[in-house]
């Protein structure tokens, strides 16, 4: 079975602090991505990556960075988080030929306070 | 752009009820469609999918029929148990720039009471 997980299910920070949030997968998957979901807009896409050291923005990047240095893993970064950024963060990953499919991680609940 | 519109929940059902979802999309030619399901406390897993214009798709008792002339991709299931609770995402596929991404709708939460 394909595991995609994240390093905290819940996580409160402070306005301004540099948040990091982890997702790591065990499938040897070429693609990850970050979405953040809020209600009664869905899902969002904010970062992918089609390989290692290689990142895109999705449609919300502002505020956000991320990292990829290993297949396996990549971070979400908040540089200076705010309020507005608190949300339901959401990993994915999938096998470049199988293009749609996509595993997700179980989501970190951020809090910004 | 290509997009995705479901029905707005939430749908609250006894056990046993029939359910359908609405899902209609926009898209250019015949992308695949595929339906995901997020359990309480639980990131999204693919519940099913349809490749082709015509195919149903189906798992757990759930059904999806891909539909070109009326761009739909409704989900179905004949009666529905407490353990189908959850929020319902019809997604397709959107290439931008050369990237692959999904789009998906904004969701749609189920409650099925005992």
């Amino acid at each position: 079975d394909v595991k995609v997980t994240q390093s905290s299910r819940y996580l409160v920070k402070r306005t301004g602090e540099k948040v990091f949030l982890e997702c790591v997968q065990d499938m040897d998957h070429e693609n990850m991505f970050w979405y953040r979901q809020d209600p009664g807009l869905g899902l969002r896409l904010i970062y992918f990556s089609y390989d290692v050291k290689m990142k895109e923005k999705g449609d919300i990047p502002e505020g956000y960075s991320v990292s990829r240095e290993k297949k396996e893993r990549f971070s979400l970064i908040l540089e200076s988080a705010s309020t507005n950024q608190t949300s339901m963060y959401l990993c994915a990953s999938r096998y470049r030929a199988l293009k749609y499919e996509q595993y997700f991680g179980p989501g970190t609940r951020l809090t910004v306070t | 752009g290509d997009s995705v519109t479901q029905m707005e929940g939430p749908v609250t059902l006894s056990e046993e009820a029939f359910l359908t979802i609405n899902c209609t999309y926009t898209a250019t030619g015949y992308p695949s469609l595929f339906w995901y399901v997020q359990y309480p406390g639980e990131g999204l897993q693919l519940l099913l999918k349809a490749t082709k214009a015509d195919d149903k798709g189906s798992n757990k008792g759930f059904e999806a029929t891909y539909r070109k002339e009326t761009t739909s991709f409704h989900l179905e299931k004949g009666s529905v148990q407490v353990s189908d609770s959850a929020v319902y995402f019809c997604a397709l596929p959107h290439t931008q720039g050369g990237s692959e991404k999904l789009v998906f709708g904004k969701g749609t939460k189920l409650t099925v009471n005992p």
